[in-house]
């Protein structure tokens, strides 16, 4: 079945120390994005990228790092800048021109 | 600057009690307006696109509509498992990409039966 995986559901993190959110896709859709959640608020774009070896930020980008090696894989690292980390992590992946995004499962993030 | 508003926050319906979800919108340059429902502690499952006023879809209980401010989300006669928490999303120009999303804060859905 095509869709998208996110690992780990749950996380946990010491402050200081940066962790990767792993994010993958068998929909051979070329752009992917990650988003946060927090409660009461709206999705919030973090990073976004459209082709490989290319990624762009988005409008909360401080604190956290990207890399798109591969078509099917965008791993996100929360670093230790990053100074309000715990939230809901999605990822999504699209083809660009047609419109839907299609989402994983999320991964939900917490500090110690 | 762009904006997406949902209202209300949160709607307890009785099962077959109809009602309708809004979402208005201030942005320049819409591309499509979507829906999303989302379960506790999930990744949001996609409902429908819509791209132009007057335009109008339905999947079994729900109909989007949009119009050149908003869009609504009806629901009619809703179920228990209707429950949900229901995103709306505009898609507009974004840097360099043909546009990215930009989300509402939700309308979290409880139906009693």
């Amino acid at each position: 079945d095509g869709g998208i995986t996110q690992s780990p559901k749950y996380l946990f993190r010491k402050e200081g120390q940066n962790v990767t959110l792993s994010c993958e896709q068998n929909l051979n859709h070329d752009a992917m994005y990650w988003y946060r959640q927090d409660p009461g608020q709206g999705l919030r774009l973090i990073y976004y990228s459209q082709i490989v070896n290319d990624f762009q930020k988005g409008d909360i980008a401080e604190g956290y790092s990207v890399s798109r090696e591969k078509k099917e894989s965008f791993p996100l690292t929360v670093t230790s800048a990053q100074k309000n980390p715990t939230a809901f992590y999605l990822c999504a992946s699209d083809i660009p021109g047609y419109n839907e995004q299609f989402f994983g499962p999320g991964t939900r993030l917490t500090v110690l | 600057e762009d904006q997406v508003t949902q209202s209300p926050e949160a709607l307890r319906l009785q099962e077959g009690e109809s009602s309708s979800l809004n979402c208005s919108y201030t942005v320049s340059g819409l591309r499509g307006l979507f829906w999303y429902r989302q379960d506790p502690g999930k990744g949001p499952e996609f409902l429908f696109t819509l791209y132009s006023a007057g335009e109008e879809k339905e999947k079994e209980r729900l109909k989007a509509t949009l119009t050149k401010k908003e869009s609504f989300l009806h629901i009619t006669a809703p179920k228990p498992e209707d429950s949900a928490t229901y995103l709306c999303a505009v898609q507009v120009p974004y840097g360099g990409s043909q546009g990215n999303l930009i989300f509402g804060k939700g309308t979290k859905l409880s139906v009693k039966p």
